[in-house]
């Protein structure tokens, strides 16, 4: 059973600080890394994916990947408010195969 | 349309009932999946397309769920005798490359 696992939260974060979010992935053929943020009563939308071990930065947000320790994660630089969101870490074995999400980790920016 | 749509957005069946949930995927997209998304959860895989062809349909959780697409575009999650533990947001994604893009989803309530 391919498992991802993510500390479901919430995690509560000062606004204008580092969030850093945590996931971790059972099957060592994962190729592709995905995270998703969504909110409440609406549809997971992508943030970042990544593919290689290393730091992939965006914006405020930066993945890390470390595929000998199975470890994705999202560091999110001045938390704002509107960062208030569940996010989803997924992993996908090949590129047109299904991916497995996380459970989510309930992020709180408080301002 | 720009993005994934999906109807209906709420639908409500006594228990018993058959349900039939459209996905209309962004146009030009080879793969389409389905996600059954619970309260609390992160998305699990129902099933996956490509063009008109079911490649995979692993995650269906009993033989009352069926999908089709049979034109390779427009695509419908049949539900048949509804439970109550069918109660959840019904999410369609397509995919042209790496990327999913997901719909608003369908939530469904079995009373």
């Amino acid at each position: 059973q391919k498992e991802v696992e993510q500390n479901s939260g919430p995690l509560s974060v000062p606004e204008g600080a580092i969030a850093s979010l945590n996931c971790t992935y059972s099957d060592r053929g994962s190729q592709s890394f995905f995270w998703y943020r969504q909110y409440s009563g609406k549809s997971p939308e992508l943030i970042m994916f990544i593919y290689s071990n290393g730091d992939k930065e965006d914006g405020r947000f930066t993945a890390q990947l470390n595929k000998a320790s199975q470890y994705v994660s999202l560091l999110i630089r001045d938390s704002q408010p509107s960062d208030s969101a569940t996010y989803l870490c997924a992993v996908r074995e090949n590129r047109d195969d299904k991916i497995i999400f996380g459970k989510g980790t309930r992020l709180h920016i408080l301002p | 349309g720009a993005g994934v749509s999906q109807s209906p957005r709420y639908k409500v069946a006594k228990r018993g009932q058959d349900v039939a949930l459209r996905c209309d995927p962004i146009s030009g997209h080879v793969s389409l999946f389905w996600y059954q998304q619970a309260l609390g959860q992160g998305p699990e895989f129902l099933t996956y397309f490509q063009n008109e062809a079911q490649l995979d349909k692993s995650g269906l959780p009993s033989d009352r769920f069926f999908a089709e697409r049979p034109e390779g575009s427009v695509s419908t999650l049949k539900i048949q005798r509804t439970q109550q533990e069918d109660s959840a947001v019904y999410l369609c994604a397509s995919s042209l490359a790496d990327t999913q893009y997901f719909g608003p989803g369908t939530r469904l309530t079995v009373l």
